[in-house]
């Protein structure tokens, strides 16, 4: 089965600290692909990445940027200089090629950036 | 574009009411999917359809119907309203080439509460 675990429920931090939002995953599958969705308060979700199973590079998109392990089956998500914009939702979903097209998301890490 | 249009965006109803959540992508997807997010639970799938006149169930089906007559519609059904469908509802859908998961687009979202 595939899981994926966000243990961290909320996370505080004060404007221009840097976070680290950490995403952990289960499967047996060797092809599989990993994103992140961006819920804010108004509640749409926004796409930020897609990683497949084959490519281990990190990935960095002005002040985000994604650390993905195979070893420790990890793809953490870091923000370098929050911003209260930044404050929302932050889902890390999995799908997998047996399972097709079906997201399985983690239950999600609360941010809130304060000014 | 319009992308993923959800409607209503609200919605109330009474214990036993049936209704119809309407989703409509104008993308050409031939994947579409309905989430329902609740509190510390991520996301969880009710049904999924990879085109027009295949449907089928996800983790949490129970109390839904869905039909997929063309690409461009995916409605989810709720039958008999009850209290804990009380949650918000997430359409979704995405290109499918074969197996590979390009990620989703979702749409709005629908605040379904069942009192």
């Amino acid at each position: 089965a595939q899981k994926v675990t966000q243990a961290q429920t909320e996370i505080s931090v004060v404007e221009k600290e840097d976070v680290t939002l950490d995403c952990v995953y289960e499967t047996r599958d060797t092809t599989y692909y990993l994103f992140w969705y961006k819920q804010p308060p108004s509640g749409e979700l926004v796409f930020l990445i897609r990683r497949n199973s084959f490519d281990e590079q990190n990935e960095i998109s002005g002040r985000y940027s994604w650390n993905f392990q195979k070893s420790t089956s990890s793809f953490n998500f870091t923000i370098t200089a929050s911003q209260v914009v930044d404050s929302a939702v932050y889902f890390c979903a999995l799908s997998v090629e047996e399972y097709g097209n079906k997201l399985v998301f983690g239950a999600g890490t609360i941010l809130r950036v304060k000014s | 574009n319009a992308g993923v249009t959800q409607t209503p965006k609200f919605q109330v109803l009474k214990t036993g009411q049936s209704m119809t959540l309407q989703c409509a992508q104008d993308m050409n997807h031939e994947y579409m999917s309905w989430y329902r997010q609740d509190p510390g639970m991520g996301l969880r799938l009710i049904h999924y359809s990879v085109g027009a006149g295949i449907t089928d169930q996800g983790e949490v089906p129970n109390g839904y119907n869905v039909s997929r007559s063309t690409t461009e519609d995916f409605p989810l059904r709720l039958l008999s309203a009850a209290p804990s469908q009380t949650s918000v509802y997430f359409c979704a859908s995405s290109r499918l080439v074969g197996t590979e998961n390009y990620g989703y687009t979702f749409g709005s979202g629908t605040r379904l509460t069942v009192v």
